[in-house]
């Protein structure tokens, strides 16, 4: 089954950029999508499909995806930012069809 | 778009309980939707997932043979029968619209709406 790992936190300071990774073999061969979760929130889109962004979402959210790893850039990173951070896949080699990573938490500095 | 769970709470280890999703702003009946839940200080799990017609159901391994999911178009309301619930089960359940997306064979698959939450504590 599908294990999507990710690192627990990135630390990054206001105005730099932030890069979250997303790893699993062969992730380039899926559709990745990444999730924003802020306290207390509901998650929300901020990218799907590998780079594509939701209307509303900052250009400054970008994602690429190859090989083994899926990446979520955070450019200009701001104080707003700071939350926690999901790629997700539709894996339709196993039971768990729809696959979590682990999560990373973004702070700013 | 509003999703809104309700029929969480305290329940004991074994016991069942029945969440609802009452869904507005979009046509209902035109999407699957799924349950993703999120223990305490967790990430994200999905749970379980129905088509728009209730034609195709799939479940996550830990809760396949205890959980039910079922939807009621008329009602515009999705559900999830929980039983033989256990202290793992203990989550912020999540009812989250799919966007199906990638031509016809819907290959790109996100979940573009969620609600709010509600909370399911089992513990004796």
């Amino acid at each position: 089954s599908y294990v999507l790992t990710q690192p627990p936190s990135v630390s990054v300071a206001p105005g730099e950029t932030a890069r979250i990774t997303c790893g699993e073999n062969n992730i380039g061969s899926k559709s990745v999508h990444w999730y924003q979760q802020k306290p207390g929130q509901a998650p929300v889109v901020v990218v799907y499909d590998d780079y594509d962004r939701p209307s509303g979402i900052p250009e400054r959210f970008s994602g690429s995806n190859s090989g083994n790893t899926a990446t979520l850039t955070i450019s200009r990173v701001e104080a707003g930012d700071e939350a926690d951070y999901y790629c997700q896949v539709w894996d339709t080699s196993g039971d768990h069809l729809y696959v979590f990573g682990t999560g990373t938490k973004v702070t700013v500095l | 778009v509003q999703l809104v769970e309700s029929g969480g709470g305290l329940v004991q280890p074994g016991r069942s309980l029945r969440l609802s999703c009452a869904a507005s702003g979009f046509t209902f009946d035109d999407y699957a939707m799924h349950w993703v839940r999120q223990a305490p200080g967790k990430g994200l799990e999905w749970v379980s997932g129905i088509s728009w017609n209730s034609g195709s159901i799939s479940y996550a391994d830990s809760v396949k043979g205890r959980f039910t999911i079922s939807r009621n178009n008329a009602r515009n309301s999705l559900y999830l029968q929980m039983n033989s619930l256990r202290a793992e089960d203990t989550a912020l359940y999540y009812c989250a619209k799919l966007y199906c997306g990638g031509g016809g064979g819907c290959s790109s698959r996100y979940f573009d709406y969620w609600g709010q939450g509600t909370l399911v504590t089992v513990s004796s």
